[in-house]
């Protein structure tokens, strides 16, 4: 079974600084997309990024990156000039690409603050 | 907004009640996903239904049902209710293909006292 783990429950960075969350995952399949979700206090579940394995390139939306490193089962988030509405918990989430197992597994969340 | 409609928002009821959570997809998504949030599962998978029929079963308790009408909306039935299944229940839907993302709704708060 795949699993996903985010082990940092909390983390801080200054506002317009630059924050990195880390993720590893564990499967045997080979193809497969990687997820970063974001929760605000609002609740709602909002996609930040994704990745597709057979993908080498690093996935990039505006001042969101990700460091995919397939071998090593590891997916960070990026998050530069860090604004005060990144404030939210952070998901790193994985989904096979099988036709029939398509459901999504979370990690347990990092929950990011932003200091003004 | 993501389109896809959750009903109610919140919903506070007894032990032993039965609730019944409703998703209403985006238009043209045929896959609906049922998700629970708890303090101290985080988020799981409970159940996937693709037109109709149910395709995978996550970690659903038999007290949990589910079901996905020709109209493509889905509910989640909680019966026997118990204090630890107060939880936030999230819907998602999807075009056909894993390559297609996934689209949360706002979730149904549900509390037991």
């Amino acid at each position: 079974a795949q699993t996903v783990t985010q082990s940092q429950p909390e983390m801080s960075v200054q506002e317009a600084e630059t924050v990195t969350l880390s993720c590893t995952y564990d499967t045997s399949e080979s193809d497969y997309y990687l997820f970063w979700y974001k929760q605000p206090p609002s609740r709602q579940m909002i996609l930040v990024i994704r990745q597709e394995a057979y993908k080498q390139q690093n996935a990039t939306e505006n001042r969101f990156s990700v460091n995919f490193q397939k071998a090593a089962k590891s997916f960070s988030l990026k998050i530069s000039d860090s604004q005060l509405g990144d404030a939210a918990m952070y998901f790193c989430a994985y989904r096979s690409a099988s036709y029939w197992d398509d459901k999504i597994i979370f990690g347990k969340g990092t929950r990011l603050h932003i200091l003004p | 907004d993501s389109g896809v409609t959750q009903t109610p928002k919140h919903l506070i009821t007894a032990t032993g009640q039965r609730v019944t959570l409703r998703c209403s997809p985006r238009s043209g998504d045929l896959s609906v996903y049922w998700y629970q949030q708890s303090l101290d599962q985080g988020l799981q998978f409970l159940i996937q239904y693709y037109n109709g029929e149910e395709r995978a079963k996550g970690n659903i308790l038999e007290r949990f049902s589910a079901q996905q009408f020709p109209d493509l909306h889905s509910e989640l039935n909680l019966s026997s209710l118990e204090l630890g299944d107060s939880a936030l229940y999230f819907c998602a839907s999807s075009r056909s293909g894993s390559n297609q993302p996934q689209h949360f709704g706002d979730g149904t708060r549900l509390s037991i006292l």
